[in-house]
């Protein structure tokens, strides 16, 4: 079974507005974590949340963790053209792990 | 700091032919890790590497596939003969070192850097 399922698998939404994403994971874990890739592009960490946090922010993310439903969303803040990307989510589970488990992402189109 | 390298950029080979990718990891960074990325999939991982040991490849394909992270120089991933299905993004991570001094450990860290990836297109 898959790890780490964002959903939706597409969103658009007009710029200035917020986009929430959310992730389902299946096993208990340390971390969670949110990647951005750009069309064609490397990874680019986002934010980390660990399993005793329930929310974290950075800037224009807002990242929430409900272990309890195995579940976390991403909101991001007064959308820019700049945000579209596609946005993936990935656990890391287990005592000294480090095998990130990431689920197909969510991608996100910010109409100018 | 520069962050994590990977050449090529872009690789192009026939069936049957060999690939290989190279990574170089952050500075200061002694772990390194490939994943691979199929069209519209997440990451899977392969493989995780320490300067000249191979600490878990459970994700690496048991056949022609093959990673090194020697003494000196980059990560080296390996695709022997290559297939049409070995056509993917290939991504390599690095994470620090902990602690310092003469008994710092050597573990893992939660968080992965990404280099800009290799895109293998097979013939």
């Amino acid at each position: 079974s898959q790890q780490g399922e964002e959903d939706p698998q597409a969103l658009s939404i007009q710029e200035g507005e917020n986009a929430t994403m959310n992730c389902s994971y299946k096993t208990s874990i340390n971390n969670l974590q949110w990647y951005r890739q750009n069309s064609g592009r490397g990874l680019v960490h986002l934010i980390l949340i660990r399993s005793n946090e329930r929310e974290k922010h950075s800037g224009r993310l807002r990242v929430t963790l409900d272990t309890s439903k195995k579940s976390s969303s991403l909101l991001i803040t007064a959308s820019r053209a700049a945000d579209t990307a596609s946005y993936f989510c990935a656990t890391l589970s287990g005592a000294g792990s480090y095998q990130l488990t990431f689920g197909k992402g969510t991608k996100l189109s910010v109409i100018p | 700091n520069a962050g994590v390298m990977q050449n090529p950029r872009h690789l192009v080979r026939r069936r049957g032919q060999e690939a290989r990718l190279r990574c170089s990891p952050m500075k200061g960074h002694s772990h390194v890790y490939w994943y691979r990325q199929l069209p519209e999939e997440g990451l899977k991982f392969m493989v995780y590497l320490q300067k000249e040991n191979i600490i878990d490849e459970s994700g690496m394909p048991k056949e022609r596939f093959s990673a090194e992270f020697p003494k000196e120089g980059p990560s080296i991933l390996r695709i022997q003969q290559v297939v049409r299905g070995d056509s993917a993004a290939y991504f390599c991570a690095s994470s620090p070192t902990t602690g310092t001094g003469p008994k710092r450990r050597r573990t893992s860290t939660d968080t992965q850097y990404f280099g800009p990836g290799t895109r293998l297109t097979v013939l």
